[in-house]
């Protein structure tokens, strides 16, 4: 069975890093792609990047304007995780993020990022 | 960046048959662009319904099916229950990365 759990998200003060996990279960997420996408409240869903494993073993990553520069994905082989690391965080990015593998498209249950004063 | 366009909200009678659409301000949606639809209720994760166009999950109801209508992507829902009231959303992919188009509120009355 397939299962995607999200982990790391708080409360982080305006400029500063945060680094969200997915714990990917029942396969093996270097074969998908594997996507971010957030949800700020009250908002609809907004995708924020995506990678892949190429042949080579190399991966490819594509990220949203509004992230780009300031978010990496980022995946471990031996643990079957992905991760999303964020930096010089703003107010405009509290939202729930999700981890999802495309196709056919699992999604995580989230997890909470508030970024605050 | 491409705009993915879709109705804000429908309206179905229980029962009833309702189409949802999905465009693109970049030109007709194709095949190539693996439209997604996405289901999700208040409180709840995104639950995708179709993907690759037409492809259904084994949770998908039978009554939900997707599919290319004129230019754009479309979500056809045939015998609405009150269960399927929610948000829909279309995912397209692009050159650049993927869009999600703004949402569709379905009411079921």
């Amino acid at each position: 069975e397939v299962q995607l759990v999200e982990s790391g998200g708080g409360l982080v003060q305006p400029g500063g890093s945060l680094r969200l996990s997915c714990a990917a279960s029942g396969f093996t997420f270097s074969d998908y792609h594997m996507d971010w996408v957030r949800q700020a409240p009250g908002k609809g869903l907004e995708w924020v990047g995506r990678t892949t494993k190429n042949t080579g073993d190399k991966y490819t990553t594509l990220y949203a304007a509004s992230v780009r520069g300031r978010f990496t994905i980022s995946g471990d082989d031996s643990k079957n995780s992905l991760y999303l690391q964020m930096t010089s965080l703003k107010t405009e990015d509290t939202a729930v993020y999700y981890c999802g593998r495309l196709p056919p498209g699992h999604w995580g249950q989230g997890t909470l990022v508030t970024v605050s004063s | 960046q491409a705009v993915v366009t879709q109705e804000p909200s429908l309206t179905v009678s229980p029962g009833g048959t309702v189409t949802l659409t999905c465009g693109s301000s970049t030109g007709p949606v194709t095949s190539g662009q693996y439209p997604y639809w996405i289901q999700q209720k208040p409180g709840q994760a995104p639950k995708t319904l179709v993907y690759d166009t037409s492809n259904i999950h084994s949770w998908t109801p039978a009554r939900f099916s997707g599919s290319l209508l004129g230019d754009k992507a479309a979500l056809t829902l045939s015998g609405a229950q009150p269960e399927d009231a929610a948000e829909y959303y279309c995912f397209l992919s692009y050159s650049g990365g993927m869009v999600f188009g703004g949402g569709t509120k379905l009411t079921v009355l």
